[in-house]
């Protein structure tokens, strides 16, 4: 079966500090992974995805992750946390094109950057 | 870049009622629609999976005769909660997959809907 697991609810870090929030998956086949951020009472925004290629992939607002194929994980990571990223982060695999490519989340990670 | 344009943002109604949600991509043409739903903190839940102009596909234990989805055009869908209920009362979403011209545009969401049931 396929699935994802974010094995922390919540990440805390100081402002300034780099950040890491983690991802392992399972799935058949070759991965097709995402990083979505949601703020509070809205819809969740793409971050970045990992189709094919570089294992590291860059995103959006400075985010970036890398695919690690021997551990199955896809950690986002940041170099700098800002007050402003806090919010709730999901890592998503899509499934297989005979489930109807839908795409399985995992649990969510809280990140909480303090000043 | 890809938008889907969901309203209303939240919705308060009496028990009994029947409430519908929208979901329209604004430039693209949605040919796959997803609707999850969401409770406090917790992750989403994928309830069904339309395509433009098929039935839609639930998921197991989601009572296709309380939450109605249709999917008639390229850019709308709708949710609709028949008979709501106090325990329907949660935070729905809608994500959005298709094309525009040689463009892909893969799982773009919507801004989401509050839905309260009193």
């Amino acid at each position: 079966a396929q699935s994802v697991a974010q094995p922390e609810d919540q990440v805390n870090v100081a402002e300034g500090n780099p950040l890491t929030v983690k991802c392992t998956y399972s799935v058949s086949g070759n991965p097709y992974l995402f990083w979505y951020v949601q703020y509070p009472n809205r819809g969740l925004q793409f971050l970045l995805k990992y189709i094919t290629g570089d294992n590291l992939v860059k995103g959006s607002y400075g985010f970036e992750a890398e695919f690690n194929k021997s551990q199955t994980s896809f950690h986002l990571k940041k170099p700098s946390a800002l007050v402003s990223d806090s919010a709730l982060y999901f890592c998503a695999v899509r499934a297989t094109y005979n489930q109807g490519g839908k795409l399985i989340f995992g649990q969510g990670t809280e990140l909480s950057v303090k000043p | 870049g890809a938008v889907v344009s969901q309203h209303p943002s939240w919705v308060i109604c009496k028990s009994g009622t029947s409430v519908k949600i929208e979901c329209r991509s604004l430039d693209f043409q949605a040919t796959t629609m997803f609707w999850y739903r969401q409770f406090p903190k917790q992750s989403l839940m994928l309830m069904a999976t339309s395509n433009e102009g098929s039935k839609a596909t639930y998921e197991q234990g989601v009572e296709k005769d309380k939450f109605l989805i249709n999917h008639a055009s390229l850019t709308l869908s709708t949710l609709t909660v028949t008979s709501a209920h106090p325990e329907d009362s949660s935070f729905y979403i809608c994500s959005a997959r298709g094309t525009q011209g040689n463009s892909y545009y893969g799982y773009t969401f919507g801004s989401g809907t509050r839905l309260t049931v009193v």
